[in-house]
């Protein structure tokens, strides 16, 4: 299983927003509304950001939102802060029944 | 309030076995699938194994299929992967992490992390 494509990083001001994307096959983020995103900051647990594309957990800040549209889901960062500087990581569930990661985003506030 | 206590890591040669544990609380662990989730010393996650909320059905990612195995044991509360014929690749941080309901699909719970080095 081939792991999802993600930018390596992306960048933005406070205040500004960003969008990652994540890009599979039909036979993952194309063929299931199960796309999860995770917040991961140094040294520390990945965080769960949204799940079935675009579903925000209690708790998490609704600047965060999700989307799909065929093969390539989106996270969305609006009124960047500075507390939003992370690794950001894709999830896909797949045909194979199996889960399958992208290779993470690292995203800077400047 | 959910927590996942991972232990078990350690140094290991090339072909050896570690079992790592995965103690839970806050929640009923019956009801939860469990996955295991893997990250390589400055590289992203990898998702390594699942298994079903009763223990019935188990999940694989190619690279450690036929190496590791996944099991849990509710009496004990307890997420376990028995790693076998480990590799250098293998070497990571190793997260347990809750399923969000029964399916694995999402994770929404982790712990802490505990780490394998496979070296001679």
């Amino acid at each position: 299983q081939s792991a999802l494509t993600q930018p390596a990083s992306v960048s933005g001001s406070p205040g500004q927003s960003i969008s990652i994307s994540c890009t599979g096959t039909s036979s993952d983020v194309g063929g299931y509304n199960y796309v999860s995103w995770y917040q991961q900051h140094p040294g520390k647990a990945p965080k769960l950001m949204i799940h079935a594309v675009s579903n925000r957990p209690s708790g998490v800040s609704s600047r965060f939102s999700g989307s799909k549209s065929g093969n390539t889901a989106s996270l969305t960062v609006s009124g960047l802060q500075s507390e939003d500087e992370a690794d950001y990581y894709c999830t896909s569930y797949t045909s194979s029944s199996t889960l399958v990661f992208g290779g993470g985003t690292k995203l800077t506030v400047v | 309030e959910v927590q996942l206590l991972e232990s078990g890591g350690g140094l290991v040669q090339p072909g050896g076995s570690l079992t790592l544990s995965c103690a839970a609380s806050g929640f009923t662990f019956s009801n939860y699938a469990m996955s295991w989730v893997r990250q390589a010393p400055g590289k992203g996650l990898e998702w390594v194994s699942a298994i079903s909320g009763s223990g019935g059905s188990t999940y694989y990612a190619d690279a450690v299929k036929g190496r590791f195995t996944i099991s849990r044991d509710s009496s004990k509360i307890t997420l376990y992967l028995q790693m076998n014929s480990l590799r250098a690749e293998d070497t990571a941080v190793y997260y347990c992490a809750k399923g969000q309901g029964r399916g694995i699909q999402t994770m929404d719970v982790w712990g802490q992390g505990t780490t394998v080095t496979v070296s001679s």
